[in-house]
């Protein structure tokens, strides 16, 4: 079946730094991939959604200068927090879509960022 | 608007009873509906989807869900509960274009007693 990674599964960061997620489809392509947020026994929050070859289009209240996210492949789309401050920290996940037509996400395994 | 209402925030069964977990949703057009499973700091396993035709879905680990278009619901449903199957359930709902990402609930802590 599909499978979707996501490294670093955790990471830990000092505040002010800037942290990349990767997310890869590693035996399909996905032409979209979605990334949430999930605050600590919360559920899924969409942040944005991630187009391969242009811009990922955020969600109201998400701020697209703090969360970079590129899609410069048909497997591949990064989250890029910067200038990461303690508030940042959560567990961030991926899903991608499989295939055309049916609405299947496949999600990875998330990423812990903790910032100091 | 979307939206995904899970009633209960923390079930508590028994290992071998039953178990139903409620779900209702709010959605414009013809909705896709979905339940995750989540373990502790891990992802998401999708355990069953509807899109069409019967209204009684079945999923792994021996989960089924029946879909009431007349009741907004989706609810999951598992005959006997074992002690692994404690862990956040999440319902969700999505269309039918690959480009639309699923709006989910807040999620059912179930904890599994001997």
């Amino acid at each position: 079946g599909a499978v979707v990674s996501q490294h670093p599964s955790r990471v830990i960061c000092k505040s002010g730094t800037s942290v990349k997620i990767e997310c890869r489809s590693l035996d399909f392509q996905a032409t979209t991939m979605f990334w949430y947020r999930q605050f600590p026994k919360q559920s899924l929050m969409l942040m944005a959604t991630s187009n391969e070859g242009s811009k990922a289009t955020y969600e109201q209240g998400v701020e697209k200068d703090k969360f970079l996210i590129n899609h410069a492949s048909l497997t591949l789309s990064t989250l890029t927090v910067t200038s990461a401050h303690p508030e940042d920290s959560s567990f961030y996940i991926c899903s991608a879509v499989e295939g055309s037509g049916a609405n299947v996400l496949t999600f990875g395994a998330g990423s812990r960022l903790t910032v100091l | 608007a979307q939206s995904v209402t899970q009633p209960d925030i923390h079930i508590t069964v028994s290992e071998g009873a039953s178990l139903e977990l409620r779900c209702n949703y709010s959605y414009g057009a013809t909705p896709y509906l979905f339940w995750y499973v989540q373990s502790p700091g891990q992802g998401l396993q999708l355990l069953l989807k509807y899109f069409s035709g019967d209204t009684l879905v079945q999923g792994i680990k021996g989960f089924e869900a029946e879909f009431k278009r007349s009741q907004s619901s989706f609810n999951l449903r598992k005959p006997s509960v074992h002690w692994s199957d404690a862990a956040e359930y999440f319902c969700a709902v999505g269309g039918s274009s690959g480009n639309t990402p699923l709006v989910f609930g807040k999620g059912t802590r179930l904890s599994v007693i001997a």
